[in-house]
């Protein structure tokens, strides 16, 4: 148990379903964090955020909406997907010092996402 | 520009054996950090350790071991008399100072063999 929480665990939607998956913490982190793990590739970040802020996001497409309501949460919206998008989503958190990620990120165990 | 290469893709040993997993990376700051985690077959990663820049001491805990060589810009680490348990993927990762990333390498899938 790491502390970080993500519903579901498994999602499987259609190409016109609107869905949302969610991240919870209960480290009192300040920082968060959306991955995209792909099959037989590298584990690509998503988005960050960084008290409540959005500092990054890394060139993902608008199908993907991020929303971080306070420092323990962040969601990330799904709509209009495609069969590509089905990958493992992890979610995770750290506690970063000025400038940086001085800490380690702690991991939730994913959500396994099927786009139909 | 940061990057993290993990050469050996995929490692399969037998029980008990020594196993040594690889890690390089790049980096134009002078201050930096170095990480590796596992992931096993649940999918969730798991922190192993953080390593700075300003300590190339080796550190051991258990079977575990990392050697830090700044010279050759590695981070490597070791499995001592392996189990079976430790079958995962393993990723070495760097962050900058001024960064809110990680960078992580690709990863190398581990095979223990009973």
């Amino acid at each position: 148990e790491t502390g970080v929480t993500q519903t579901p665990r498994h999602l499987v939607m259609g190409m016109t379903n609107k869905k949302s998956l969610k991240c919870e913490q209960h480290l009192g982190h300040n920082a968060m964090y959306w991955y995209k793990q792909s099959a037989k590739k590298p584990l690509e970040l998503m988005f960050v955020y960084n008290f409540k802020e959005q500092t990054e996001n890394n060139s993902v497409p608008s199908r993907f909406s991020p929303e971080c309501p306070n420092s323990s949460h962040l969601f990330l919206h799904l709509h209009t997907l495609q069969p590509e998008d089905s990958a493992l989503y992890l979610c995770a958190s750290s506690r970063p010092g000025a400038g940086g990620p001085y800490n380690e990120q702690f991991f939730g165990p994913g959500t396994r996402l099927t786009v139909l | 520009a940061q990057k993290v290469t993990q050469a050996q893709t995929e490692i399969s040993v037998v029980e008990k054996e020594d196993v040594t997993l690889d890690c390089v990376y790049e980096t134009r700051d002078t201050t930096y950090y170095l990480f590796w985690y596992k992931q096993p077959p649940s999918g969730e990663l798991v922190f192993l350790i953080r390593r700075n820049s300003f300590d190339e001491q080796n550190e051991i805990s258990g079977r575990y071991s990392w050697n830090f060589q700044k010279s050759t810009s590695s981070f490597n680490f070791t499995i001592t008399a392996s189990q079976v348990v430790d079958s995962a993927v393993y990723f070495c990762a760097l962050s900058e100072v001024g960064d809110d990333k990680i960078i992580f390498g690709k990863g190398t899938r581990l095979h223990i063999l009973p």
